[in-house]
């Protein structure tokens, strides 16, 4: 799998947007960018995850770069409760196997 | 619809007892993924098993762990002769029988396993 690669941690005030960035400059024609979470003490939690096409849904938005060589996950308001480590992972295999890598801790300041 | 369920949620066993983890996949799943969290490190890959079939098992250790998803009963992680190095949270995720790189695989709460 493509290797990605994430800063260790980002800070955000609550209500405020956050954009956690994700870089991925290996990856290939076939990988899907997915997304999940860990809140602490708990199994990780599916976000989002795209292809090639911006996607939005309840939780997040993704941007995805024209070369697909970034994406960016959008917290639109970020809560006390999004406080959690974000992984950007890279899924080229057929049957879904997640190799997590260090992520993103995120602190939300009340 | 209940989600993935693992129990127990926390287990004590002494250097060179067995562990045995379970897992139960959400309704309708029938692939089952599990993973290791050592403390302060990230989430690694163990194994992946379809009902009565082990599809991936490049993240086992070579020796004294096992896994099986019977075609009856919950998906077990066996640990054999525990030690020190096992303490960690194991994880177990299941997705529904479809083929894709974007399966969305749904994580149980975890087991603690601490190995005295």
């Amino acid at each position: 799998d493509a290797k990605t690669t994430q800063p260790n941690s980002m800070e955000s005030n609550e209500e405020e947007p956050v954009h956690l960035p994700c870089n991925h400059s290996t990856i290939s024609g076939t990988d899907y960018i997915h997304w999940y979470r860990q809140l602490p003490s708990q199994g990780p939690e599916y976000v989002i995850h795209g292809l090639t096409s911006n996607v939005n849904n309840r939780m997040a938005s993704l941007a995805i770069a024209e070369d697909r060589k970034s994406s960016t996950l959008i917290l639109h308001r970020a809560t006390l409760r999004d406080a959690a480590v974000y992984y950007c992972i890279l899924s080229g295999t057929s049957y879904g196997k997640l190799t997590f890598g260090q992520g993103t801790i995120l602190t939300v300041h009340p | 619809n209940a989600g993935v369920m693992q129990n127990p949620r926390h287990l004590v066993r002494r250097r060179g007892q067995e562990a045995r983890l379970r897992c139960s996949p959400m309704k309708g799943h029938s692939h089952v993924y599990w993973y290791r969290q050592l403390p302060e490190e990230g989430l690694k890959f163990m194994v992946y098993l379809q009902k009565e079939n082990i599809i991936d098992e490049s993240g086992m250790p070579k020796e004294r762990f096992s896994a099986e998803f019977p075609k009856e009963g919950p998906s077990i992680l066996r640990i054999q002769q525990v030690v020190r190095g096992d303490s960690a949270a194991y994880f177990c995720a299941s997705s529904p029988p479809k083929q894709g790189a974007h399966n969305e695989q749904f994580f149980g709460p975890g087991t603690r396993l601490t190995v005295l």
